[in-house]
């Protein structure tokens, strides 16, 4: 069981907008970044989100993300075919160590 | 460019030990931190060890402490994970991963391709 949560699945349309959370607690939340990784299958994960908000370059601003005192939320707007693919939550924990959610597999209908 | 290419996975039999590599290049290895990060089959993320810039400081996951050692050689710009005392929950693609920053609580920005590690009898 992952010590971050994140619902296994979701789904939309093209064209939909979408928001997947991930819920921790504080000794994760409380005083560390969140970021998101997106894994297509078969493939490496690759940053799409860091330190809460921020997007690397070359990620599309369709995709947004925020952060409250536990709890964590990436937006993407306006899906396409291409964002089928795991995403993934993480935060550095009070404990030292890395935490990652578990991962919502996004299915674009 | 960045680079990062693992090797050193295979297939173990349980007890036994392997080590794996990661070749840094394209860009100044010693200012950065490193992690490696691994995946079960069908699984989510999991992380393993990570080392800041100058290795001064270190972490394992508790489910690997006291048998997997994560170092640098950065005369090589080569990332290590020295694995001791398999398990076949150990069985998983294992990535290498560079900080954005030089310690081990910045994001991972570059992953690489992992090497496949299969633990059995």
């Amino acid at each position: 069981q992952s010590v971050l949560t994140q619902p296994p699945s979701a789904s939309g349309t093209p064209g939909q907008g979408l928001t997947i959370s991930c819920s921790g607690s504080s000794s994760n939340f409380g005083t560390s970044t969140v970021n998101w990784y997106q894994q297509v299958p078969g493939t490496a994960p690759r940053v799409l989100i860091y330190s809460n908000d921020l997007r690397p370059a070359g990620v599309p601003a369709r995709f947004s993300a925020s952060k409250s005192p536990t709890s964590a939320s990436l937006v993407i707007s306006g899906l396409r075919s291409e964002d089928e693919a795991v995403y993934f939550c993480a935060v550095w924990d009070d404990t030292l160590k890395w935490v990652f959610g578990g991962g919502t597999k996004l299915t674009v209908l | 460019q960045v680079h990062l290419v693992e090797s050193g996975g295979g297939v173990v039999q349980p007890g036994r030990s392997l080590r794996l590599s990661c070749a840094a290049s394209g860009f100044t290895f010693n200012i950065y931190a490193f992690h490696w990060v691994r995946q079960a089959p069908g699984k989510g993320l999991d992380w393993v060890a990570s080392m800041s810039y100058d290795g001064s400081n270190i972490y394992h996951a508790d489910s690997v402490k006291g048998r997997f050692t994560i170092s640098r050689d950065d005369s090589r710009n080569t990332l290590f994970l020295q694995m001791n005392s398999l398990s076949p929950e150990d069985t998983a693609i294992y990535y290498c991963a560079r900080s954005s920053g030089s310690y081990e609580d910045d994001a991972f920005d570059f992953w690489g391709q992992g090497t496949r590690v299969s633990v059995s009898s």
